[in-house]
């Protein structure tokens, strides 16, 4: 069975300072795709990045950039020039290429980003 | 272009009593996952339906749980004698079609109180 694992709870970070958020995965597939989702107060679940597994480039999306180890099972987040923002809850997701496509989530690490 | 739309975003019932929620997909899209977030913990998978059809179940409880996606209106997920353990935010995600590259878009939610 597909498991996500977010091994910080919280992570702190200083305004315009850069954080990483960890995420593993445990998969025998060798195609899915990962997703990392911001769930700021309001409970809205927002995309943040998305990985193509079978593309070794890792993606970028402004200030935020994936560090994709296919090998390591590893996805983390890196978060640039942190905003006041950027506080929330973060979603490491994973998504099997095959079946019915849903979602596997982690537990979540909550960012707060000080001023 | 409309979000995926949930009612009600809050909704408070007594234990015995029945709770439905609706999602309303995004244009265009004939998916429609569901998602059941506890407190402090991540989004976990409940059903996945297309249009008339329920294709997914397994991460739906045995009893009291229910849901279906009728050709006209909206998603609706059903729970019968809410209990305390109910309390949670169910999410509704919807992607356009069945494929390994759609992403699930996610509505803001519905917050279920159970008293």
């Amino acid at each position: 069975a597909q498991t996500v694992t977010q091994s910080q709870p919280e992570m702190s970070v200083q305004e315009a300072e850069t954080v990483t958020l960890s995420c593993t995965y445990d998969t025998s597939e060798s195609d899915y795709y990962l997703f990392w989702y911001k769930q700021p107060p309001s409970r809205q679940m927002i995309l943040v990045i998305r990985q193509e597994a079978y593309k070794q480039q890792n993606a970028t999306e402004n200030r935020f950039s994936v560090n994709f180890q296919k090998a390591a099972k590893s996805f983390s987040l890196k978060i640039s020039d942190s905003q006041l923002g950027d506080a929330a809850m973060y979603f490491c997701a994973y998504r099997i290429i095959s079946g019915t496509y849903k979602y596997i989530f982690g537990t979540g690490t909550r960012l707060k980003v000080l001023a | 272009n409309a979000g995926v739309m949930q009612n009600p975003r809050h909704l408070v019932r007594r234990r015995g009593q029945e709770a439905r929620l609706r999602c309303s997909p995004m244009k265009g899209h004939s998916h429609v996952y569901w998602y059941r977030q506890l407190p402090e913990e991540g989004l976990k998978f409940m059903v996945y339906l297309q249009k008339e059809n329920i294709i997914d179940e397994s991460g739906m409880p045995k009893e009291r749980f229910s849901a279906e996606f009728p050709k006209e209106g909206p998603s609706i997920l059903r729970i019968q004698q809410v209990v305390r353990g109910d309390s949670a935010a169910y999410f509704c995600a919807s992607s356009p079609r069945r494929t390994s590259t759609d992403t699930q878009y996610f509505g803001p939610g519905t917050r279920l109180t159970v008293l």
